[in-house]
């Protein structure tokens, strides 16, 4: 599972309110990703990290916004949920070893009513 | 601008058969093609990669078709088991950062 792990595994909010999701790595991997799956959309990139407090957008990183103060730590912050964000969201880390292979966390449910 | 389109969405195949799933993308700036296999609740998972210098990449039962000028790809899964089903999907990569994914294949084998 490449040491990811992914919280809270499920969440339920409401419209408006801010939420945070966390992604903890314990191998010391450079790149993070932050992406949404949705039916019929597959995984959309919201948003990277190329190393810590480097961060850029990915192809849906609207009403989302991210940071990394640790090599570790990846966070992602809906800043005022909307239902339209109601998703199943995985994080993933790039390993460079050999062949370039990006493993995923077990996932994040969230709704937001 | 959906870049990597996949089909079908559903596939039933029975057991022993041979299941089939393709891509084709536009960008030719695109390196490496891998392919993922998410099983329900989980994360998807690294299943097998070509990159476009062959045409052919065989692991196990798993073989990537890769079709440069055609712009298409493809996994076959030789043999199919009920162990397969889940959903797969092909993504592309252009150098060394972001992956664009399809829109996933559920793969269902019957007995």
């Amino acid at each position: 599972d490449a040491g990811i792990t992914q919280s809270p595994r499920h969440k339920v909010t409401e419209t408006g309110t801010p939420v945070t999701l966390r992604c903890h790595q314990t191998e010391n991997h450079r790149y993070m990703y932050w992406y949404r799956q949705d039916p019929g959309h597959g995984l959309r990139l919201i948003h990277y990290s190329y190393g810590v407090k480097d961060t850029d957008k990915g192809e849906v990183s609207d009403g989302y916004s991210v940071s990394r103060s640790k090599t570790e730590d990846f966070l992602l912050t809906l800043e005022s949920a909307t239902s339209s964000q109601t998703s199943v969201y995985f994080c993933a880390i790039l390993r460079l070893a050999g062949r370039y292979e990006q493993y995923f966390g077990p996932g994040t449910r969230l709704t937001v009513t | 601008q959906q870049q990597v389109k996949q089909s079908p969405q559903s596939l039933i195949v029975q057991k022993g058969g041979i299941s089939i799933i393709n891509c084709a993308y536009e960008n030719t700036a695109f390196d490496y093609f891998p392919w993922y296999q998410q099983f329900p609740g989980k994360g998807p998972a690294l299943l097998i990669a070509i990159r476009p210098d062959v045409s052919e990449k065989k692991e196990g039962r798993f073989t990537i078709s890769f079709n440069k000028s055609a712009k298409q790809f493809s996994l076959h899964i030789m043999d199919s088991q009920p162990g397969d089903s889940a959903t797969y999907f092909c993504a592309a990569m252009e150098g060394n950062e972001k992956l664009t994914f399809g829109t996933g294949t559920r793969l269902t084998i019957i007995p």
